[in-house]
């Protein structure tokens, strides 16, 4: 099982829907969790931290579920801006130091008019 | 605001050259980290710093090396290119120990 599972798309959404990507993590230990975006040919970008309790960024969702080991990210009212390759990302804080991320594929998203 | 800036953006090597890419941070971030993008693969760790003066192997840390010379500067040196390591390179910037991370705009490697 890899440690962080995503759907790789692409989701292709009419302009104004509501969109959800789930992203699944293997080890229990893990500890921060994070959204990232990258556009094609560009750097990843910090989308959202993902908070246990959830958190809202104007039209972004993120939520955690330990439990079940998933996060999730709501988009709501997509623009055609937000076509991009969403990253899952795990931290696990490991002894010696360091602070190893581990990326999902990523789940490319393309909103149409 | 500069961030973090990788040089050179692109370059192209024959096989058995040796290069070095240069990452430089002006958040003053204790952790720095070298990645390699493929695709369908995401990102990974090649190798990271927790400080000026250290550096660790991440996951795929074969074929490279780093220095960490200045708290500023992460160098990640190519001694013999192979064609394995046509990539792109992420160097990332973090400054404290469980948060994210900050990536510079990535060296396109093509290696003949």
């Amino acid at each position: 099982r890899k440690e962080v599972e995503q759907d790789p798309g692409p989701f292709n959404v009419p302009e104004g829907a509501t969109v959800a990507f789930n992203c699944t993590y293997s080890n229990s230990a893990s500890q921060s969790f994070f959204w990232y975006r990258q556009d094609c040919r560009k750097e990843p970008k910090l989308l959202m931290s993902v908070y246990s309790s959830g958190n809202e960024d104007g039209r972004f969702t993120a939520q955690l579920n330990r439990a079940s080991q998933y996060i999730s990210l709501l988009i709501r009212d997509s623009k055609l801006s937000d076509s991009a390759t969403y990253l899952c990302v795990v931290n696990i804080d490991r002894t010696g130091g360091g602070n190893k991320l581990t990326f999902g594929t990523g789940t490319q998203l393309k909103v149409e008019l | 605001n500069a961030g973090v800036t990788q040089t050179p953006k692109f370059r192209v090597l024959k096989t058995g050259q040796s290069m070095t890419l240069l990452c430089a941070q002006d958040m003053n971030h204790e952790y720095m980290y070298w990645y390699r993008q493929d695709p369908g693969m995401g990102l990974r760790l090649i190798h990271y710093s927790v400080g000026e003066g250290t550096t660790a192997k991440g996951e795929v840390p074969d074929g490279y090396n780093v220095s960490r010379l200045k708290k500023q500067n992460f160098l990640l040196g190519l001694e013999s290119a192979a064609p394995s390591q046509t990539s792109v390179y992420f160097c990332a910037s973090s400054d404290i120990r469980a948060g994210p991370q900050h990536f510079g705009d990535g060296t396109r490697l093509s290696i003949l």
